[in-house]
C-alpha cells in the first residue's frame, strides 16, 4: 500500500497562475483533508471532506477550492496564486471524520513569487 | 479564539526522558493527539487521549487533564532518531476537525 500520495512533490509559480494539486489514498478511507503549513508553524486546515461528495470549509479557506473526485481523490485548486500562499500543502485521511487517526502524505512545497 | 501552547524546542541526551507540555484553549473538546514529524515530512501519529490519563506505547506515553486543559507527551530511553519535531492537535468538534500547536523541536544530543 502506497497511503497517502501527493503530486507535484515541489512547484513553483507566478502571481495570478493557477494549479491544482492531487491527492490520493489507497486505505479506502472515508475522510480525506487538506492542511498548510508554514515556516515554525503548525497545520492548518484549508479544506476537508468527509465522505465522498461533501466537502467542508476548515480554519483557512480562503484563496482554495476543493474537489472529492471519488471516495480515493482530493485535489485542492488555487485559482490566482498569491505570495501569501507560499507554503508546504499535506494532504490526510482518516477512516471517517471522528477517527482520531490521520495518516498525512508527504506534502508539496509550494513556491509563488 | 483556539490556541495551543506547546515549547518551540527543547534539548535532551541520548538514554534520557523528556516531557513535552501542550495547554488548550478551544471551543469545545474531545480529545488530545499527538504528531512526529521528520524534517518536514509526513506527520506520523503517535497517541491519542480522549479521557484522562496516561496513555502509553512503547517508548511513549501521553497525558491528559481535561479539568486543566493539559497534557504532555513523555519519550522515555531517549534515542537520536527522535530528533524531530512534535505537534499537538486538539479535535474540538464531533465532526473531527484538527487545531495543531505549532510544534516543538526536539534535540537529542549524543
Amino acid at each position: 500500500n502506497a497511503g497517502v500520495t501527493q503530486t507535484p512533490k515541489f512547484q513553483v509559480l507566478k502571481t495570478g497562475q493557477s494549479m491544482t494539486l492531487q491527492c490520493a489514498q489507497d486505505m479506502n478511507h472515508n475522510s480525506m483533508y487538506w492542511y498548510r503549513q508554514d515556516p515554525g508553524m503548525g497545520l492548518r486546515l484549508i479544506y476537508y471532506s468527509a465522505s465522498e461528495g461533501t466537502t467542508d470549509k476548515g480554519e483557512v479557506p480562503n484563496g482554495y477550492n476543493v474537489s472529492r473526485l471519488n471516495k480515493r481523490e482530493f485535489s485542492l485548486r488555487l485559482e490566482s496564486a498569491a505570495p501569501s500562499q507560499t507554503s508546504v500543502y499535506f494532504c490526510a485521511s482518516s477512516e471517517r471524520l471522528a477517527k482520531e487517526t490521520q495518516y498525512f502524505g508527504p506534502g508539496t512545497r509550494l513556491l509563488v513569487l | 479564539g483556539q490556541s495551543l501552547e506547546q515549547p518551540s524546542e527543547v534539548t535532551a541526551v541520548e538514554g534520557a526522558i523528556v516531557q513535552i507540555n501542550c495547554t488548550y484553549q478551544t471551543s469545545g473538546f474531545y480529545g488530545l493527539s499527538w504528531y512526529q514529524q521528520h524534517d518536514g515530512g509526513a506527520p506520523t501519529f503517535l497517541s491519542y487521549n480522549a479521557l484522562d490519563g496516561l496513555e502509553e506505547t512503547g517508548r511513549f506515553s501521553s497525558f491528559l487533564s481535561r479539568s486543566d486543559s493539559y497534557g504532555y507527551l513523555l519519550l522515555q530511553e531517549l534515542q537520536m532518531k527522535d530528533s524531530a519535531s512534535y505537534f499537538c492537535a486538539v479535535r474540538y468538534n464531533q465532526g473531527g476537525k484538527l487545531i495543531f500547536g505549532q510544534g516543538t523541536e526536539l534535540s537529542v544530543k549524543p
